[in-house]
């Protein structure tokens, strides 16, 4: 079974401050794949970037980054120089092969950035 | 390229009443899903149709709970009847080519059942 923490259920920052998002995931599956959503006020999941477990590779998209580390079982999101636009909240989750395509998902972390 | 469509946004019925929601997936994506949000938590997995085929739906209570899709495009999830405890989020996702592919999804139905 899949099981996906985020232990910080709320972040509240200062427009312009660094955010590091945790994402701590739980797997027996050697396969499997990680993501982070973003859920503003609208109520839509937007995607933002997936990670497969095969690529330990960080990724570095404008003011987003991520950080993958297996030995640590964690995803980290950062944003940096945050904006009031980036007030939502944001969902980690975790597929595998033998779950099919089923998604697991965080409970979610609402970030409220404050002008 | 338009996104995942949903409707209605929101809706409010009483209990004992049936709800349907509506979901049109992104042009060619051939497989769909149904979620269910609760307030504070992450999406969890109704049913999931590859084309018309319903190939995962162990989540779905088949007691009030049924989907369909099928001209394997639209897809339609009833409750009939509605419960207090329903009252949620109701999200659509669609991928391209199966379960290893990234699911995108629609912007949801909100429902109150009073």
């Amino acid at each position: 079974a899949q099981k996906v923490t985020q232990a910080q259920t709320e972040i509240s920052v200062v427009e312009k401050e660094d955010v590091t998002l945790d994402c701590v995931y739980e797997t027996r599956d050697t396969t499997y794949y990680l993501f982070w959503y973003k859920q503003p006020p609208s109520g839509e999941l937007v995607f933002l970037i997936r990670r497969n477990s095969f690529d330990e590779q960080n990724e570095i998209s404008g003011r987003y980054s991520w950080n993958f580390q297996k030995s640590t079982s964690s995803f980290n999101f950062t944003i940096t120089a945050s904006q009031v636009v980036d007030s939502a909240v944001y969902f980690c989750a975790q597929g595998a092969e033998t779950s099919g395509s089923r998604l697991t998902f965080g409970e979610g972390t609402q970030l409220t950035v404050n002008p | 390229e338009a996104g995942v469509v949903q409707s209605p946004r929101y809706k409010i019925i009483e209990k004992k009443q049936p709800v349907a929601f509506w979901c049109n997936p992104i042009s060619g994506h051939n497989t769909l899903y149904w979620y269910l949000q609760n307030l504070g938590q992450g999406p969890e997995l109704l049913i999931r149709y590859e084309n018309e085929e319903a190939v995962d739906d162990s989540q779905l209570p088949k007691d009030r709970f049924s989907a369909e899709r099928l001209k394997g495009v639209d897809s339609t999830l009833k409750i009939q009847p509605a419960e207090l405890g329903d009252s949620a989020v109701y999200l659509c996702a669609s991928s391209a080519g199966g379960r290893r592919d990234t699911q995108y999804f629609g912007p949801g139905t909100r429902l109150t059942v009073l």
